[in-house]
């Protein structure tokens, strides 16, 4: 099984400039996340989503955008990147039956802004 | 969702019991006890969840106390691939579903061969 799948795994990118990372998984997952986790510190939630067409704000959600057009793909969007966005980016997912339902990650993006 | 308390590190030897402890002195009746791990360079992983009775999965043991102020994660015989930093997060049923896992800073497992 593949689980979550984030591409890319790697990029580097100049100050203002946009991309987007996507994040897939295949269990039929209700809800998925967006977080970032910089040296040091735990998993900070950007953006999340309960279900096809929603998005929600998480704890730091400023400078990105979140998309959830397919109920399997969530997209996270830097639209002008900043320096301060250097982080690795994880995606999960889980069942929306309860909250006590575990979350299942991808691997990661590592993300660079020069 | 209540705080937790943990070693910031651990060594074992290959093959040995370990034994990752943590505090939660202010849990709620609702309160569900996670544990998820993380190894270098990966996304965090599920290990194991309980409310009051001990649980076993695959992967390992929670032994929670009988007044739920502490729990216990049991790894039955470590091996290298479990030195990760293992992390004991706290979800309240009733809190609305889609809410973030908050990681501490977790116990670092080393495990030596």
């Amino acid at each position: 099984n593949a689980g979550v799948t984030q591409t890319p795994k790697f990029r580097v990118l100049k100050t203002g400039q946009s991309m987007t990372l996507l994040c897939a998984q295949d269990m039929n997952h209700e809800y998925m996340y967006w977080y970032r986790q910089d040296p040091g510190m735990g998993l900070r939630l950007i953006h999340y989503s309960v279900g096809e067409g929603t998005t929600a704000k998480g704890e730091v959600p400023d400078g990105y955008n979140v998309s959830r057009l397919k109920k399997q793909n969530f997209l996270l969007g830097l639209e002008s990147a900043a320096p301060s966005q250097t982080s690795v980016y994880f995606c999960a997912s889980s069942t929306g039956q309860q909250n006590n339902q575990p979350q299942h990650f991808g691997d990661g993006t590592r993300l660079s802004i020069l | 969702d209540a705080k937790t308390t943990q070693p910031n590190s651990m060594e074992s030897n290959e093959e040995e019991p370990v034994h990752l402890p943590c505090n939660h002195s202010t849990i709620s009746g609702t309160d569900y006890i996670h544990w998820y791990r993380q190894l270098p360079s990966q996304g965090p992983e599920y290990v194991i969840h309980g409310l009051t009775s001990n649980v076993n999965n695959r992967m390992a043991s929670l032994a929670i106390a009988e007044d739920r102020k502490s729990s216990t994660l049991i790894l039955h015989r470590a091996t290298l691939r479990d030195a990760a930093v293992y992390y004991c997060i706290l979800r309240d049923l009733s809190n609305q579903a889609g809410t973030a896992l908050i990681f501490g800073k977790g116990t670092t497992l080393s495990v030596s061969s």
